[in-house]
């Protein structure tokens, strides 16, 4: 069955330190692969997206992605964690013609002053 | 561009009460996706419209719950008679029409409705 796993569900972090949330997915075919962060009181905001081609994303706030198929990973990461990065995240994933986004249970990251 | 609406933000109901959720789209998305968390777990697909047409209605719970798009414009998310297991965050989604290029069917996620059955 298809599905996407974040392997942590809370990680602390000190302002200024790197970031890399973990997400695995398990599909028969490459998916298209998405990381949402939900801040309090917030909806969920569309960080970066993989569909095809460089496997290396950028996205908004200073996040990037890696889709490496040979992991079935697509991890998230900052280089330098700020306090107003402190969330959940979300990792989704979707195959072609259902639709259906399925979502990893979402990583609370906490960030220390 | 405004963004997707939801309304109300919370509500508390009882259990046996009927509770109706609103979703405005962004203007001009023709799909339009209702998902729902219940906490502590994954937020799980519940239904498709394209316009005013369900398109997948897979992830419905049970016949507790009915979802309309009149018109293709906003939907509401009728939840009749409620029950405690449906309490959570529901969120609404809307995308571009589907077009030939794969990056038009980005979903955009509103705020959430957080739904309390008492």
């Amino acid at each position: 069955a298809q599905s996407v796993t974040q392997p942590d569900i809370h990680i602390t972090v000190s302002e200024g330190a790197s970031l890399e949330l973990r997400c695995n997915y398990s599909y028969g075919a490459t998916p298209y692969l998405f990381w949402y962060v939900q801040s309090p009181g917030q909806g969920l905001q569309l960080l970066l997206k993989y569909f095809s081609g460089d496997t290396l994303v950028q996205g908004i706030k200073g996040f990037e992605a890696e889709f490496k198929r040979s992991q079935s990973s697509f991890n998230l990461r900052k280089p330098s964690v700020h306090w107003s990065d402190a969330a959940e995240y979300f990792c989704a994933g979707d195959t072609s013609g259902t639709y259906k986004y399925i979502f990893g249970t979402g990583t609370r990251l906490k960030v220390l002053a | 561009e405004a963004g997707v609406t939801q309304f109300p933000s919370h509500s508390v109901i009882e259990k046996g009460q009927t509770v109706t959720l609103r979703c405005d789209p962004i203007s001009g998305h023709d799909n339009l996706y209702w998902y729902r968390r219940v906490m502590g777990k994954e937020i799980k697909f519940l239904l498709h419209f394209v316009k005013e047409s369900k398109q997948d209605e897979s992830g419905m719970p049970n016949n507790r719950f009915l979802a309309e798009r009149t018109g293709g414009t906003y939907s509401t998310l009728k939840v009749q008679p409620a029950e405690l297991e449906d309490s959570g965050v529901y969120f609404c989604a809307s995308s571009h029409p589907r077009g030939l290029a794969r990056v038009t069917d980005t979903q955009y996620f509103g705020p959430g409705t957080r739904l309390t059955v008492l």
